[in-house]
């Protein structure tokens, strides 16, 4: 079964840095893009950008570039999303997706979700 | 702002059938780009639900259905059942943004 799941709830301070994980099973892992998309309080869902855990190479949406930082260990099979300094408005459910092949792409699975609370 | 516009709301009755609007743009669903649906239930995640050309993962129901109009896309449920009510978003990719796009989200509820 293909499957993503990500770490646990996070309570942070304005200014805190943090790093979120999201570890792949069932399939190859190096071979699919993996994606990150925020959902604010009562709010839709928000792509923020893309890694491809074969070579690192990365895409972030214009909304959300030098905010955060994907990245990923592909010994462990785990991608990750990284803040160096946490706002308020970040308050947030993080979730990863993999990226279907090709083109006209949809995300599927989807990890069961992080939130971060970021308040002072 | 999402750059898919989809209704806030919309309701119906066990058994009628409803529709989901996602209305576009020439740089994405115009430009002939995919639309695909997630279902959304509370406190979990989205889970895919039409991909493709009006394509069903296993294990959906054949009471969903996808289609493309122009710029815009539509999710057609029929046959309404009390455990469809759930958020259900659009999503597909725009060129001019180079961005992989969601709609703003409907909640269906079933009266």
């Amino acid at each position: 079964e293909v499957q993503l799941v990500q770490s646990g709830a996070e309570v942070k301070k304005p200014g805190e840095s943090l790093k979120i994980s999201c570890k792949g099973s069932g399939y190859t892992f190096t071979s699919y893009w993996i994606g990150w998309v925020r959902q604010m309080p009562g709010k839709g869902l928000e792509w923020m950008g893309i890694i491809y855990p074969g070579d690192s190479d990365t895409t972030y949406s214009p909304s959300f570039e030098g905010q955060v930082t994907l990245s990923v260990d592909k010994s462990i099979t785990t991608a990750y999303l990284q803040w160096s300094s946490l706002k308020a408005s970040d308050t947030a459910i993080y979730y990863c997706a993999r990226l279907s092949p090709g083109s006209n792409n949809w995300f599927d699975p989807w990890g069961q979700g992080t939130q971060v609370t970021v308040s002072s | 702002q999402s750059v898919l516009t989809q209704p806030p709301s919309v309701s119906g009755a066990p058994g009628q059938r409803v529709t989901i609007s996602c209305t576009g743009s020439n740089s994405n669903i115009g430009a002939d780009y995919d639309v695909h649906w997630y279902q959304q239930f509370p406190g979990t995640a989205p889970k895919l639900l039409i991909y493709g050309k009006n394509k069903r993962p296993s294990g959906v129901p054949d009471r969903f259905s996808g289609s493309n109009s122009g710029a815009s896309g539509s999710l057609v449920i029929t046959g309404l059942q009390a455990e469809d009510e759930a958020d259900y978003h659009c999503q597909s990719y725009d060129r001019r943004l180079r961005s992989w796009v969601f709609g703003g989200g409907t909640k269906l509820t079933v009266l």
